[in-house]
């Protein structure tokens, strides 16, 4: 079956330190990867996704690179910031199953100042 | 464009009881998915609506259903209540579904605490 596998939290830099979340997935077919980030008390927002193999997302300095042969979708920021502080969550999307999103277990990150 | 709203934000139920939570889409957008969020098993996905069908569902049980509406707008129903049933639940949109790359914009959730 399709699965995700996220690297545990929490992790904790300090600001203007590289972050590296690794997340690896499970799946038939080709699917969509996606990365989501949770703030305290908040719905989920969308911070990338890519759609086929070596598609690379980025947004607000984030970036993650479609690796279909490590099946791997790792979330990289080269400078994290103290609002960057948040649960990120991988995830894909497949195709056979619609529009059904199957996430990772989440990694909360602290950035201290 | 308003973004995926979603109520009541918080309700407190006690063990048997049913709720009824909903959803409002993102304007255009015809298919609302359900998800569930606890600290112990994470965000499991509950079902999928698209055109007043349901398209694709969780593994949960019975007492967790759904619907939509001609409007797109979705609800979601738990009947007898659990305390295990204490989540937040949150509702996504998208224009689409069954291609798997459309992306869904959730809501800021539901939060249920059942007594």
């Amino acid at each position: 079956g399709n699965s995700v596998t996220q690297m545990e939290g929490p992790v904790t830099l300090s600001e203007e330190a590289f972050l590296t979340i690794n997340c690896t997935y499970t799946a038939t077919g080709y699917p969509s990867l996606f990365w989501y980030v949770q703030y305290p008390g908040e719905g989920l927002q969308l911070l990338l996704k890519a759609t086929k193999a070596d598609d690379k997302g980025s947004n607000k300095g984030f970036e993650a690179t479609y690796r279909k042969e490590t099946t791997s979708f790792h979330l990289e920021k080269g400078s994290v910031q103290v609002s960057d502080s948040a649960v990120y969550f991988c995830a894909l999307s497949n195709g056979n199953q619609g529009g059904k999103l199957i996430f990772g277990q989440g990694t909360e990150l602290s950035v201290k100042p | 464009k308003a973004g995926v709203t979603q109520t009541p934000r918080y309700l407190i139920k006690t063990r048997g009881q049913q709720v009824t939570l909903s959803c409002s889409p993102i304007s255009g957008h015809r298919s609302v998915s359900w998800y569930q969020q606890t600290p112990g098993q994470g965000l499991q996905f509950l079902f999928e609506y698209f055109s007043e069908t349901q398209r694709n569902k969780g593994n949960f049980p019975g007492r967790f259903s759904g619907r939509q509406f001609s409007n797109s707008r979705s609800e979601m129903n738990v009947s007898t209540l659990e305390l295990g049933d204490s989540a937040l639940y949150l509702c996504a949109s998208s224009i689409l579904s069954g291609g798997g790359q459309e992306t869904q914009y959730f809501g800021p959730g539901t939060r249920l605490l059942v007594l």
